[in-house]
């Protein structure tokens, strides 16, 4: 009983390395989503998407891309990490009417 | 996305009731109230969700205004492990379903 999993935990990457956040959900959830949650603050929305293959943008998606390639992952990566991109990343998904399903974060760190 | 406005924190005595109170004055009909709460650094936790009637489950009630424009989330029987920020959050099932996270309440469960 799964749920959603976020791949890795922890991450500490230097300026302008790359890399990619997994979301994986085992409930077959067409909605998937992303967002991030800087200290003392409510979480924003990344991307977002609502269904294989497709994707949209959320409030701040500036310097991350998405794909949906599986239904049951979504992928969040950073080309060029940038040290305001610390953070706190939070994958949700959520079927017909029910309500988002999260994650446990991912806490990213960018020196 | 309609916004909410909560109050930054409360305190409630351990065993008694806590109301959580929630303005949405801008709620369009087709928007949902729902109610998260994170604990710590955790995912957020999905507690309730309601359209214009009012809604109980086993964790919690949601007492909507017959006008939807506020809202209040009723915990029963405090207990400390109910210690949390607790999101009240208007969504559109037919876009997406985005949430938009305001700062919450932080509520303090005290002895």
């Amino acid at each position: 009983n799964a749920g959603v999993t976020q791949t890795p935990k922890f991450r500490v990457l230097k300026t302008g390395q790359s890399m990619t956040l997994l979301c994986a959900q085992d409930m077959n959830h067409e909605y998937m989503y992303w967002y991030r949650q800087d200290p003392g603050m409510g979480l924003r929305l990344i991307h977002y998407s609502v269904g294989e293959g497709t994707t949209a943008k959320g409030e701040v998606p500036d310097g991350y891309n998405v794909s949906r390639l599986k239904k049951q992952n979504f992928l969040l990566g950073l080309e060029s990490a940038a040290p305001s991109q610390t953070s706190v990343y939070f994958c949700a998904s959520l079927s017909g009417q029910g309500p988002q399903h999260f994650g446990d974060g991912t806490r990213l760190s960018i020196l | 996305d309609a916004k909410t406005t909560q109050p930054t924190s409360m305190d409630c005595a351990e065993g008694r009731a806590a109301n959580l109170p929630c303005n949405h004055s801008t709620i369009s009909g087709n928007e949902y109230v729902y109610w998260y709460r994170q604990i710590h650094s955790q995912g957020p936790q999905y507690i309730i969700h309601g359209l214009k009637n009012n809604e109980t489950n086993e964790m919690a009630s949601l007492i909507i205004t017959e006008d939807r424009k506020s809202s209040t989330l009723i915990l029963p029987h405090a207990t400390l492990r109910d210690t949390a920020v607790y999101y009240c959050i208007v969504g559109n099932k037919a876009a997406g379903n985005k949430l938009t996270f305001g700062g919450g309440t932080r509520v303090l469960v005290k002895p």
